[in-house]
């Protein structure tokens, strides 16, 4: 079993839809980042949590510890969100989940 | 303020041969550390630096080294290439350790070998 899993791993919406993006991990960690790659491969940040819930805009990324899981969320989907979201998990090194294909079609 | 820079963004190595690749944090960062990303695969954690010193370390063989320098910049060391090393190289830094902030990273390194 992977530290880190995905789900689901594509996914496609309607231009509008609200979306959610899932990551489950088996190790104790510190810290959880959440990354959005386009094609061509530049990575940006989008969160990095330790706790509760951090917002930006349409998106929302929300940790439980406990249980250990963590969501991604995008209201009001674009097609410019079209791109491969991957969590990531730092306990005492940065281990990937294997990422979601997102694409929203207009 | 400039970004992440990595330098060469493309290169073409044979097996056996040595490849150093070079990664310019972002002002302020103390911290690069440095991933794969086979194609189509999700990347892989190679090293973390943060002041000047190793503090992580992936599953990579001994081919694969690193260092970081007094101005925090680092370089990637491959010796021995094989083809399953052809990837994308990211460099990212960040100000603190992997757990103090967010990433920012660099357009990558493309590296083929043939």
């Amino acid at each position: 079993k992977n530290e880190v899993e995905q789900s689901p791993q594509n996914l496609t919406a309607q231009e509008g839809e609200f979306i959610t993006i899932n990551c489950s991990y088996s190790v104790g960690i510190s810290a959880l980042h959440w990354l959005q790659q386009h094609p061509g491969g530049g990575i940006v940040s989008l969160f990095m949590l330790s706790s509760g819930k951090k917002k930006h805009g349409r998106l929302i990324a929300t940790i439980n510890i406990q249980e250990k899981h963590s969501s991604l969320h995008i209201t009001a989907s674009h097609p410019r969100d079209s791109a491969v979201y991957i969590c990531a998990v730092y306990g005492n090194k940065l281990v990937f989940g294997a990422g979601t294909i997102l694409r929203v079609k207009s | 303020d400039a970004g992440v820079t990595q330098s060469p963004t493309h290169l073409i190595k044979t097996r056996g041969q040595q490849v150093t690749l070079r990664c310019s944090p972002i002002s302020g960062h103390k911290s690069v550390s440095w991933y794969q990303q086979v194609l189509g695969q999700g990347p892989q954690f190679i090293f973390q630096y943060y002041e000047k010193e190793e503090r992580g370390r992936g599953n990579f063989p001994d081919r694969f080294s690193a260092r970081q320098f007094p101005n925090y910049s680092s370089e990637l060391n491959v010796n021995a290439l094989l083809l399953g090393d052809s990837a994308l190289y990211l460099c990212a830094s960040s100000w603190g350790g992997l757990a103090a902030g967010e990433l920012f990273f660099g357009e990558g390194s493309r590296l083929t070998v043939l």
